[in-house]
């Protein structure tokens, strides 16, 4: 399986911050990486897939990075309903696998 | 706009078999765009991907689960449905099923089923 490690666990900031969440992968999975925002009792929203393509409708504040094993989600300016929690997805290979999740709280 | 419902028990005892049911609406569970999945997440623990079905009905099933779980579709009903087997407390969670195109891009609401006698 490909383990995919997320940092950091949590992050406290502040709104009109900047936030970046880095999610590393334990072989190389291409560019076959998405990123998913999940607010309580809500299901997941995709944000971004194939590392850097912006979900339709997802504001542009959202950006992703990253090839190979490494990968990046940057938060450009912290707004008040970003406060989630973020989870990286591989679909290189079977089986997929998400990362542990980053909990951005509010500082 | 599509939509995906889940449906089944929300209470199952130890030792039975867990039995979903996803009914997609907007969309054909016949389409060869998509895989369908299931997706849960035990209470205030992150997401596990359980497995997914093609339309031509082939399967990939997380290896962890892999001797318990049997995903099936039924296209004249355009459903999916999981069913897991031997269920123990540690299968108590929050089931979703779900559409992945590039990214898993529409989710059911999720339900829960949580394993107790």
């Amino acid at each position: 399986d490909t383990q995919m490690t997320q940092s950091p666990s949590s992050v406290s900031a502040s709104v009109g911050d900047r936030v970046t969440i880095t999610c590393r992968a334990s072989q190389g999975i291409g560019s076959w990486l998405a990123w998913y925002q999940q607010k309580p009792g809500k299901a997941p929203k995709v944000l971004i897939y194939a590392t850097s393509t912006l979900q339709t409708g997802v504001s542009s504040r959202f950006s992703g990075s990253g090839s190979g094993t490494d990968f990046t989600l940057t938060i450009s300016s912290l707004q008040p309903e970003d406060f989630a929690t973020y989870y990286c997805q591989q679909a290189n290979n079977f089986p997929w696998t998400f990362g542990q999740g980053t909990k951005v709280e509010i500082k | 706009q599509v939509q995906l419902q889940e449906s089944g028990p929300g209470l199952v005892k130890p030792s039975e078999t867990l039995s979903l049911t996803c009914t997609v609406s907007g969309g054909s569970v016949s389409s060869p765009s998509y895989y369908w999945n299931w997706i849960r997440q035990p209470p205030g623990k992150g997401l596990e991907w359980i497995g997914c079905i093609y339309y031509s009905g082939s399967t990939n099933y997380n290896p962890s689960l892999k001797s318990r779980v049997t995903i099936s579709v039924d296209k004249s009903k355009n459903q999916f449905s999981l069913k897991l087997s031997s269920v123990t407390a540690a299968d108590t969670a929050v089931y979703y099923c779900a559409r992945y195109r590039s990214g898993i891009d529409y989710w059911g609401q999720g339900t829960l089923v949580t394993v107790s006698s």
